[in-house]
């Protein structure tokens, strides 16, 4: 089994819909981060958490809401949807020490 | 404003042909360096980390090396399974937090 799960791993959606992504991890990390990817553009982090309680915006947080149910489970929420929304999302955890990173395979959503 | 740029940003290569990917950086101070690969459809894998210049790393055909302000990604008699995008990232001190690169698309033709 993967080490971080995300699911789905792929969604279409329209313009205005409430989506959310959710990742569980077997890492026993503390600290899990949403990235999105875009072609051109790289990895930007829009969220991240390091603990239950403890949660932070990243670079491009406008738009998305993240929530920490559980050490190992973190999902991030687009309440309402619009298309330059669209890209690849990552969940990713780490050590403490944020060395020893482990990614998901993504999730690809298309918001028409 | 912390930065990170790969170059080529793509490459083709023969079988056998051996090369090096590039990663420019800029930071207010470097708390590690990672070196990580993408293959279609998957997330990127963790290759390697390096902390401090003249460091250098090797895996199979891979070997990362590191100085103040850039680091190569060697890459020795590639085969057509090294074919991914490889990123690179760099962790500033008293951050937790990674900059990405754009990655470098590498092609090995058999």
């Amino acid at each position: 089994d993967a080490d971080v799960t995300q699911t789905p791993r792929n969604r279409i959606t329209k313009t205005g819909k409430r989506i959310m992504l959710e990742c569980s991890q077997t890492k026993g990390h503390d600290r899990m981060y949403w990235y999105r990817q875009d072609p051109g553009l790289g990895l930007r982090l829009i969220y991240y958490s390091f603990d239950v309680k403890d949660i932070n915006k990243g670079e491009i947080s406008d738009g998305y809401s993240v929530s920490r149910q559980a050490q190992a489970k973190f999902s991030l929420s687009l309440e309402s949807a619009i298309p330059n929304q669209t890209a690849l999302y990552f969940c990713a955890t780490s050590d403490l020490q944020g060395r020893d990173v482990h990614f998901g395979d993504g999730t690809r959503l298309s918001i028409l | 404003e912390d930065q990170v740029t790969q170059s080529p940003e793509a490459l083709r290569l023969q079988e056998g042909e051996s090369s090096s990917l590039n990663c420019s950086y800029t930071v207010s101070g470097l708390r590690g360096l990672f070196w990580y690969r993408q293959d279609p459809g998957k997330g990127p894998e963790f290759l390697f980390t390096l902390y401090s210049a003249g460091e250098e790393k090797e895996k199979e055909r891979l070997k990362a090396t590191l100085t103040k302000k850039e680091s190569f990604l060697h890459i020795t008699a590639p085969k057509p399974e090294d074919s991914a995008t490889y990123l690179c990232a760099v962790q500033a001190s008293g951050t937790y937090k990674y900059i990405f690169g754009t990655g470098t698309r590498l092609k090995v033709l058999a």
